[in-house]
């Protein structure tokens, strides 16, 4: 079935630093990739996402990358801020009204002031 | 609108204990989705509905069984509890348009079982 790695696991920069996290997935046929952020205690929430047919989307400090062809994506945050520090999650989902989403593991970043 | 809302927040069980999960959206969306999250290893669907009246297995749904009571409540059982089903238990509904397609997912519950 369907597989996303994420990594790191961890990752602690110094605040005003940029912070990359990566995942790669298994099914080719995925055209949606969301990156969901999720504070200590808090539910998770999506703060950005990307298709397909798109290589790359920015939304102010934070942008996403996507290569179909090595079928890996990227999330980069700039300028980092200690209110970054959360777990973010990665996902990956197939075409069809299902919305089912298969998840990384996640990455706990740590910005230090 | 309150989203999606979850009962309880905590719970404890005793292995072999059953117990009901609940979950309620008020955004009018079709699809919802029980997800369990374990340190290391992200979050992973237990069950879902894309629509009211169906219900589909996920990548974990030994041990668990699910009801779309109507269009706003979608309910996890847990018949006998066992250790391995502690976990943090969220519950989400998806809101997708041509312009978005986003789970919002309630606050979660904390089950532990003894």
């Amino acid at each position: 079935g369907e597989n996303v790695e994420q990594h790191p696991s961890t990752l602690s920069v110094q605040e005003g630093d940029s912070a990359v996290i990566k995942c790669t997935y298994s099914d080719s046929a995925s055209n949606y990739f969301p990156w969901y952020k999720q504070e200590l205690g808090k539910r998770p929430q999506l703060i950005i996402d990307i298709r397909s047919n798109v290589g790359e989307k920015k939304d102010q400090r934070i942008a996403v990358t996507l290569n179909k062809t090595a079928k890996h994506f990227s999330l980069h945050i700039t300028e980092t801020q200690p209110e970054d520090s959360a777990v973010y999650f990665c996902a990956a989902s197939r075409p069809g009204n299902t919305g089912k989403l298969i998840f990384g593991q996640g990455t706990t970043l740590q910005v230090k002031p | 609108n309150a989203g999606v809302t979850q009962t309880p927040k905590f719970q404890v069980l005793k292995t072999g204990q059953s117990m009901t999960l609940q979950c309620a959206q008020d955004m009018n969306h079709n699809s919802m989705y029980w997800y369990r999250q374990d340190p290391g290893m992200g979050l992973r669907l237990i069950y879902y509905s894309a629509s009211e009246g169906t219900t589909d297995k996920g990548e974990v749904p030994n041990g668990y069984n699910v009801s779309r009571l109507n269009k706003r409540e979608f309910s996890l059982r847990l018949e006998s509890a066992a250790p391995s089903q502690t976990s943090v238990y969220f519950c989400a509904s998806r809101d997708i348009s041509p312009s978005t397609d986003t789970q919002y997912f309630g606050p979660g519950t904390r089950l532990t079982v003894l």
